[in-house]
């Protein structure tokens, strides 16, 4: 059974809309949360930590926790086509040990 | 946050050679990962590197495939030996920073023929 469980999309937006991305965790005891971008080609890139319930703003990204539910969201408002990526949910569920999900991909159509 | 490179970026191998990368991180990381990125796939953790210890392999990985080294808090090695096209992938180093942060560099992309 996998840890970190994410729709794999493609989730296809226009421009300029909300993209909402969501993530289920397994490990009730999982302390820290994060969501990476990665561009095709590249490596992942940080965009948000999140580590109590509630909400987390950072410019246009919004990073939500929930972790009664064992749900972790990403809201990315006036979305951009430069926004186009695979985005991974990832989830420190063990000592040293980080559990990424499957990713993401969205594309932002212009 | 981190600067982290690779070495190389990419390369095109026979089958049966071995590849070494580096990693090498500006500032003193206890612990390093080395992941494996398979086309369109998620990220999989090969193994924990510790500086003075021997790497921490997990399930499917083992050190004669690829063997790890660290010999300070700064760089780190892995090896893929005795390569199959099956070990087609991109190759991610890592290091932990502040609050379980995690960074990655910029991967070595390997092709194996």
């Amino acid at each position: 059974q996998k840890e970190v469980e994410q729709n794999s999309g493609p989730l296809s937006v226009p421009e300029g809309a909300i993209a909402s991305l969501n993530c289920t965790y397994s490990d009730r005891g999982s302390q820290s949360f994060f969501w990476y971008r990665q561009y095709s080609g590249k490596s992942p890139e940080l965009i948000m930590s999140i580590y109590s319930n509630g909400d987390k703003e950072d410019g246009r990204f919004t990073a939500q926790l929930n972790k009664a539910s064992q749900y972790v969201s990403l809201l990315i408002r006036d979305s951009q086509p430069s926004d186009s990526a695979t985005y991974l949910c990832a989830v420190k569920a063990f000592v040293f040990k980080t559990i990424f999900g499957a990713g993401t991909r969205l594309f932002v159509k212009a | 946050s981190a600067v982290i490179s690779q070495k190389p970026s990419r390369d095109i191998c026979q089958r049966g050679t071995s590849l070494t990368i580096q990693c090498q991180v500006d500032s003193q990381v206890t612990m390093m990962f080395w992941y494996r990125q398979q086309p369109g796939q998620s990220l999989t953790l090969i193994a924990t590197a510790n500086q003075g210890s021997e790497a921490t392999y997990e399930s499917g990985f083992v050190i004669d495939k690829f063997p790890i080294s660290r010999p300070n808090l700064t760089f780190s090695t892995l090896t893929v030996s005795n390569m199959s096209p099956e070990d087609s992938s991109i190759y991610l180093c890592s290091v932990h920073l502040e609050r379980d942060t995690q960074y990655f560099g910029p991967g070595t992309r390997l092709t194996v023929l």
